[in-house]
């Protein structure tokens, strides 16, 4: 069974730009939760995403924003970047909705640099 | 304070030793602990959950939850080179979210 994929995996980008990152959960799973991981702040979770709804949300400003596709499939958009949003971003995959019964499964994620 | 604390290490120990990762939390309603291992370079990954008070074993891996000190760690029996990884600690609180440390990177030295 193919595993998390997540596209582009390098990115460079400019201030003020935006940015979609793509995330392909393993087959059947339909719980798509996406994160930030920086040196300093560490992983940091954004939200996530159950059959096309957004079901919990981080602290994150709005300039993040993501969806999820009927075959649950989903992107994460960041508009108007700023240097600080260099960092991976990381999407996870399991079976249901939360956290708490379901092994997450992790992407390779997506390396993005913000210049 | 944060929500989850861990120390940054790095903590070094000789192979064969016992390594002993820790954790605190400070939503006191969080029922849900894991703990995540992630290799240089890559993503992390399940090693282990506990939802109860006391140990739970896993090969050489026995986490361990007090929830009355909000506190939960990780050993790791006979500590291979191979184990050598920054190790995430996170917690599911109130809110429904997986929150996690910012890791504890470990080394085995041979």
């Amino acid at each position: 069974k193919a595993g998390v994929t997540q596209t582009p995996r390098y990115l460079i980008k400019t201030r003020g730009q935006q940015v979609t990152l793509s995330c392909s959960p393993i087959s059947g799973h339909r719980s798509v939760s996406w994160y930030q991981q920086t040196p300093g702040q560490g992983l940091q979770f954004l939200f996530e995403y159950f059959s096309e709804t957004q079901r919990n949300k981080g602290n994150f400003p709005g300039r993040f924003s993501g969806r999820q596709f009927s075959n649950s499939r989903s992107e994460m958009n960041v508009s108007t970047l700023e240097l600080g949003d260099s960092a991976l971003y990381l999407c996870a995959s399991s079976l249901s909705a939360g956290f708490s019964t379901d092994t997450q499964y992790f992407g390779p994620g997506t390396r993005l640099t913000v210049l | 304070q944060k929500e989850v604390e861990q120390n940054s290490g790095p903590l070094s120990v000789p192979e064969g030793a016992i390594a002993s990762l820790n954790c605190t939390y400070s939503d006191r309603v969080s029922q849900s602990f894991f703990w995540y291992r992630q290799y240089s370079g890559k993503s992390p990954e399940l090693i282990m959950s506990i939802y109860s008070n006391g140990d739970k074993e896993d090969g050489r891996f026995t986490a361990q939850l007090n929830k009355a000190s909000q506190y939960v760690s990780l050993l790791i029996r006979d500590s291979q080179p191979s184990d050598s990884a920054t190790y995430l600690c996170a917690v599911i609180g109130g809110t429904d979210k997986l929150i996690f440390g910012t890791g504890t990177r470990l080394q085995v030295f041979p």
